[in-house]
């Protein structure tokens, strides 16, 4: 069974940094890329980052450009969201998912973790 | 704010038809393929529809999807009250090298 577990979320205070972990588990890990989407509270969903199957090519929103840092481990079988110079407007459900599609062009998101929340408030 | 536009709500009878709207460019939905994603209140997205008109295993053929030119088209029919939820498009769009959402459509059964 496919899984994706998020982890690292929790309450952080503007300007500060978090790392979030997603644990991937019931497939071959190395042979997928792979998504990063938050969703602030009452909105809708906001993609942030793509990392392919070796991390060589990757890509931002530009909301999060400079600040994130997407990367993975193949021999942990995750992968990670480097977050630094957190706003207010960053609080949102994070959640990571696997990337299918031939390329990018045919690209969508066929599994999703549960997420984990970050709130950034003094 | 999305690139891509889906009307806030609809709203229809059990056993009835619904049909949300995704409104792009040619920059996305022209020249990619689109993708539709159901969140049930308070869970996960979950993936519906992929490469504008293909189901997962799984999924019911009352939910299908459509392309035209810079547009897509979730239908669901037999509405059931079970399928209260946000629905999302998404595709990626080839000039901001960004995937991207629709503004999201919340349905509801009546």
């Amino acid at each position: 069974e496919v899984q994706l577990v998020e982890s690292g979320g929790g309450l952080v205070q503007p300007g500060g940094s978090l790392r979030l972990s997603c644990a991937a588990s019931g497939f071959t890990f190395i042979s997928f890329s792979m998504n990063w989407v938050r969703q602030a509270p009452g909105k809708g969903l906001e993609w942030l980052s793509y990392i392919t199957t070796g991390g060589s090519k990757i890509y931002y929103a530009d909301s999060v450009k400079g600040r994130f840092t997407i990367s993975r481990d193949n021999a942990k079988n995750s992968v990670y969201l480097q977050m630094s110079s957190l706003r207010a407007e960053d609080t949102a459900v994070y959640y990571c998912a696997r990337v299918r599609g031939s390329d990018l062009y045919h690209s969508y998101m066929d599994f999703w973790g549960k997420g984990t929340t970050v709130t950034v408030s003094s | 704010q999305s690139v891509l536009t889906q009307p806030p709500s609809m709203s229809a009878a059990p056993g009835q038809k619904v049909t949300i709207s995704c409104s792009g460019s040619s920059s996305n939905i022209g020249n990619n393929y689109v993708s539709w994603y159901q969140q049930l209140p308070g869970t996960a997205p979950k993936l519906l529809i992929y490469e504008n008109n293909k189901r997962p295993s799984g999924i019911p053929d009352r939910f299908s999807g459509s392309k035209s030119g810079t547009s897509a088209t979730l239908g669901i029919t037999g509405l059931q009250t079970g399928d209260e939820a946000d629905f999302y498009c998404g595709t990626w769009d080839s000039s901001l090298s960004a995937f991207v959402f629709g503004t999201g459509t919340k349905v509801t059964v009546l």
